[in-house]
């Protein structure tokens, strides 16, 4: 049962840079969502899905794209990475909605920005 | 905007003392969840409270939500080196799906 799979685990990009931070789910969960998570900051939506083909800001969604093509895959994308956004990245999905059901995060994506 | 505040940020305690961290909202929530992160870990699910007053015991844990379901409290008694952690509390953005953390208490046990 893997759960909640995100990649890379670690990342090291340089100021301008783009990547993807992988993000699959097998549990059939409809809602998905990308926190990020700095020191003494708890943890930040950044964007969400309530499904395959919809998505939504959080909290924190500047410099950050989603989309959500199929229900088991949410990619996270930086178009042009800053050192603002080193940070660790976590995953998560739950069944039908994020209010009320038991989020299930993925064991988070450790990014630096140089 | 709401917010979710935590106090203490960190506390400390020698194993088998008690420990107590509780978790305030500016607006009313519809229910509330718990969770811990070891360290280096992920966040894990706990527990989820949904009506006012409730209380909830898991174990050595007893979970709280306040009756105008705005605050909740979590308290483990006689903390044990597996407690080690931080715990947050969180709480569903107004009637949407946005779920907003608290900030977070960090609690370190000395054996």
């Amino acid at each position: 049962n893997a759960g909640v799979t995100q990649t890379p685990k670690f990342q090291v990009l340089k100021t301008g840079q783009s990547m993807t931070l992988q993000c699959a789910q097998d549990m059939n969960h409809e809602y998905m969502s990308w926190y990020r998570q700095d020191p003494g900051m708890g943890l930040r939506l950044i964007h969400y899905s309530v499904g395959a083909g919809i998505t939504d800001q959080g909290e924190v969604p500047n410099g950050y794209n989603v989309s959500r093509s199929t229900t088991e895959d949410f990619p996270l994308r930086l178009l042009s990475a800053a050192p603002s956004q080193t940070s660790v990245y976590f995953c998560a999905s739950s069944s039908q909605t994020g209010s009320g059901n038991t989020i299930y995060f993925g064991e988070g994506s450790w990014l630096t920005v140089v | 905007g709401q917010q979710v505040m935590q106090i203490p940020q960190y506390q400390h305690v020698q194993e088998g003392e008690d420990f107590t961290t509780y978790c305030n909202s500016s607006t009313t929530l519809s229910n509330i969840q718990w969770y811990k992160q070891r360290p280096g870990g992920h966040p894990v699910f706990l527990i989820q409270l949904v009506k006012s007053g409730e209380v909830k015991k898991q174990k050595r844990l007893t979970f709280q939500f306040g009756e105008a379901k705005k605050n909740s409290s979590l308290h483990i008694t006689a903390t044990q080196t597996t407690d080690v952690g931080t715990y947050f509390c969180a709480g569903p953005k107004g009637a949407t799906n946005k779920l907003i953390f608290g900030t977070g208490t960090l609690l370190a046990v000395q054996p």
